[in-house]
């Protein structure tokens, strides 16, 4: 069975500061994890996956991701926050298969930027 | 704009009633569609699977003569919660899966919040 654990479900940060939003995984098969962000009346609009390919991943927005398998854990990250990153972010993880798979959330962060 | 549309946006219901949600891929053919189901400050929990022309595979728990699944188009797929009741008030998300402009891909509609009074 797999699981995610998203640690904090409101994060708080300045513009201009790091985001740093943090995802742990559990999986018994080498993962394929995601990041999703959600914007208030939206869908789920995918930042950027973890294949197996690149343990580091860069998405959209200017966002990364880290994949450490002794942590098991797939933070996201931004060097600089922006107004418009205020949203909620899904981690999501699956087995093996990028597209036409079932994904399992993490519960959500809800990410609020300060001016 | 949007890939994945679903209607209604939202839906407010008596209990005991039936109401049917729509989920369309607007530019792709979808050959996997998903359906998910969140509750307040929860994580988004998957209902069940379909693919175009085949009966749904729902996940354990969920019931299948409850959450009636039809995927009849590579474009259209539809839940229905039959006799709905205050706990299956939540909000409703599907998901599409298949080649768009010569990819794999998948996107997510906005959702549904159904209110069952």
């Amino acid at each position: 069975a797999q699981s995610v654990t998203q640690l904090g479900s409101h994060v708080s940060v300045s513009e201009g500061a790091l985001v740093l939003l943090r995802c742990n995984y559990s999986s018994s098969v080498p993962p394929y994890l995601f990041w999703y962000v959600q914007y208030p009346n939206q869908g789920l609009q995918l930042l950027l996956k973890y294949t197996s390919a690149a343990t580091l991943v860069k998405g959209i927005n200017g966002f990364e991701a880290e994949f450490k398998k002794s942590e098991t854990s797939f933070h996201l990250t931004k060097p600089s926050a922006h107004m418009s990153d205020a949203a909620e972010y899904f981690c999501a993880v699956s087995e093996a298969v990028e597209y036409g798979n079932k994904l399992v959330f993490g519960a959500g962060t809800i990410l609020r930027v300060k001016s | 704009g949007a890939v994945v549309s679903q209607h209604p946006s939202r839906v407010i219901c008596k209990s005991g009633t039936s109401v049917k949600i729509e989920c369309r891929s607007l530019d792709f053919q979808a050959t996997t569609m998903f359906w998910y189901r969140q509750f307040p400050k929860q994580s988004l929990m998957l209902m069940a699977t379909s693919n175009e022309g085949s009966k749904a595979t729902y996940e354990q728990g969920v019931e299948k003569d409850k959450f009636l699944i039809n995927h009849a188009s590579l474009t259209l797929s539809t839940l229905t919660v039959t006799s709905a009741h205050p706990e299956d008030s939540s909000f409703y998300i599907c998901s599409a899966s298949g080649q768009r402009g010569g990819q794999e891909t998948q996107y997510f509609g906005p959702g549904t919040r159904l209110l069952v009074l």
